[in-house]
C-alpha cells in the first residue's frame, strides 16, 4: 500500500526557518517524482515545488523561489521541503504529492502538514 | 502562466440527479503530439487531501465510480457527476499539467440540495 506521511509542520516566526519530510512506502521511491502541493485556510490548492526521481528536475512556482528548496534521499524513501525566509502568507497545510508513472500529476497525496508563520 | 477558471463556484443538486462542473483553461492544454488533454480533476472533502478522480481530461482512475465523467478538450471541460449522492459533497478541482507550473483551478463546491 503506497503511503505518503509529512512532518516538520509547527509554528514559526516570519523570517524563520522550517524543513519538512515525507515519508513514503509502498512503492519503488527512486522511479516517482514528486511534489509539494499546499492550501492556505479555507483557499485552493497551489502547487510549489517538483522533483525528478533522479532530482536532475527540479521546478518551483514563482512564490516560493529563492526562499524553498526542494530535495529528497531515495536511499531514505524521503521527500524534503527547506523553507526560509517564511512569510506569513506561507501559512498552509503542506502536502507531498506523488505523480504516477503516466505521467499523471499527484495519484498518491500525504495527510499534509501545518506550517503557521506568526508572531 | 496558465490561467484555469472553473464555474459555478458552487452548486446544490438533489440526491439522484446531474451536477455538471465547468473548467476553462487560458490556452490549450492538448499536446499536439500524443493528442491528450494535460487536465485532471480532483476531489477534496473537508479534513482529507485531494484524491484523483480524472487524468487525460476524461480517464477514471482506477476505483472511482462511473458516475463521475470528464469531457471536454483544448481549453474548455467539464466534470460531470450523474447521480450525486450523500458522498460526493466536496469541493472539486481541475488543474492542468501541460506546461509548469501546473495551476488549478479555484474549486467548486458540490452540497446537496
Amino acid at each position: 500500500e503506497v503511503q505518503l506521511v509529512e512532518s516538520g509542520g509547527g509554528l514559526v516566526q516570519p523570517g524563520g526557518s522550517l524543513r519538512l519530510s515525507c515519508a513514503a512506502s509502498g512503492f519503488t521511491f527512486n522511479t516517482y517524482n514528486m511534489n509539494w502541493v499546499r492550501q492556505a485556510p479555507g483557499k485552493g490548492l497551489e502547487w510549489i515545488a517538483y522533483i525528478g526521481g533522479s532530482s536532475s528536475a527540479i521546478y518551483y512556482a514563482d512564490s516560493v523561489k529563492g526562499r524553498f528548496t526542494i530535495s529528497r534521499d531515495n536511499a531514505k524513501n524521503s521527500l524534503y521541503l527547506q523553507m526560509n525566509s517564511l512569510r506569513a502568507e506561507d501559512t498552509a497545510v503542506y502536502y507531498c504529492a506523488r505523480d504516477s508513472l503516466d505521467p499523471v500529476p499527484y495519484d498518491y497525496w500525504g495527510q499534509g502538514t501545518l506550517v503557521t508563520v506568526s508572531s | 502562466d496558465i490561467v484555469m477558471t472553473q464555474s459555478p463556484d458552487s452548486l446544490a443538486v438533489s440526491l439522484g440527479e446531474r451536477a455538471t462542473i465547468n473548467c476553462k483553461s487560458s490556452q490549450s492544454v492538448l499536446y499536439s503530439s500524443d493528442n491528450k488533454n494535460y487536465l485532471t480533476w480532483y476531489q477534496q472533502k473537508p479534513g482529507q487531501p485531494p484524491k484523483l478522480l480524472i487524468y487525460w481530461a476524461s480517464t477514471r482512475e482506477s476505483g472511482v465510480p462511473d458516475r463521475f465523467s470528464g469531457s471536454g478538450s483544448g481549453t474548455d471541460f467539464t466534470l460531470t457527476i450523474s447521480s450525486l449522492q450523500a458522498e460526493d459533497v466536496a469541493v472539486y478541482y481541475c488543474q492542468q499539467y501541460y506546461t509548469t507550473p501546473r495551476t488549478f483551478g479555484p474549486g467548486t463546491k458540490v452540497d446537496i440540495k
